[in-house]
């Protein structure tokens, strides 16, 4: 396992509401980043957060956002929630900054299903 | 755009076959080329990867891929399958453009392997 750890496990949610899903990045790493991975798909990049500011965005509404607190956990917040938005999301987290030669180690991830 | 496929969806093989799944990318520029595998009920975890040098690449577990510039490609590979090989397999790419964050995601090829 990689010490990425994500909560909860599974959510689910109805079409409108907000949710928060949160995850706590391996020890010394100080970036992380969030994908969506819907059923069948790989996973999509949502936006990566370096040193508490985002650093970095994919084509992702503005209802997706999140922070990341000064011990490095993460989290991500959807508003207005779809139903396309039942996916499974996964946190990675890295050190360095987010190069794009960076290893980035996954969490579990987080099954939200919206009804 | 950036985009990574994976030809084969789905593979079924039988222990001590020899495996090679496909994964080819579209970017004119300088890339780098991962493998990430998850196993059923595990995180996503880097196999291999690829910035420069030699272009073929061994992981873990006794994988490896080579890249081959002129065709864009970077396939896995395995002399000799074993059951605990049943996974998922994901290719991945970022590019060296400008401040890019991205890792771009094929769909995925899962693997069964027969006992």
């Amino acid at each position: 396992e990689t010490g990425v750890t994500q909560s909860p496990t599974h959510l689910i949610k109805t079409r409108g509401q907000q949710v928060t899903l949160r995850c706590s990045s391996q020890s010394g790493h100080n970036t992380v980043s969030w994908y969506q991975q819907a059923l069948g798909q790989g996973p999509q990049f949502i936006f990566q957060y370096y040193r508490e500011e985002e650093n970095g965005r994919g084509n992702f509404p503005p209802r997706f956002s999140g922070l990341q607190f000064p011990n490095y956990s993460s989290e991500l917040n959807v508003n207005a929630l779809e139903l396309d938005d039942s996916a499974l999301y996964l946190c990675a987290s890295s050190l360095g900054g987010g190069g794009s030669q960076e290893t980035q180690y996954f969490g579990p991830g987080t099954r939200l299903l919206v009804l | 755009a950036q985009s990574v496929s994976q030809h084969n969806h789905h593979v079924i093989l039988s222990e001590a076959a020899s495996l090679e799944l496909g994964c080819n990318y579209s970017y004119g520029g300088t890339v780098n080329l991962f493998w990430y595998v998850q196993y059923p009920g595990q995180h996503l975890q880097l196999l291999l990867k690829y910035f420069s040098g030699d272009p073929l690449v061994k992981g873990i577990k006794g994988f490896e891929a080579e890249f081959i510039k002129s065709k864009f490609s970077f396939n896995l590979r395995k002399p000799s399958v074993q059951w605990s090989d049943t996974a998922e397999y994901f290719c991945a790419v970022t590019n060296n453009a400008g401040n890019n964050r991205k890792l771009i995601w094929g769909l995925g090829t899962s693997l069964a392997v027969n006992p």
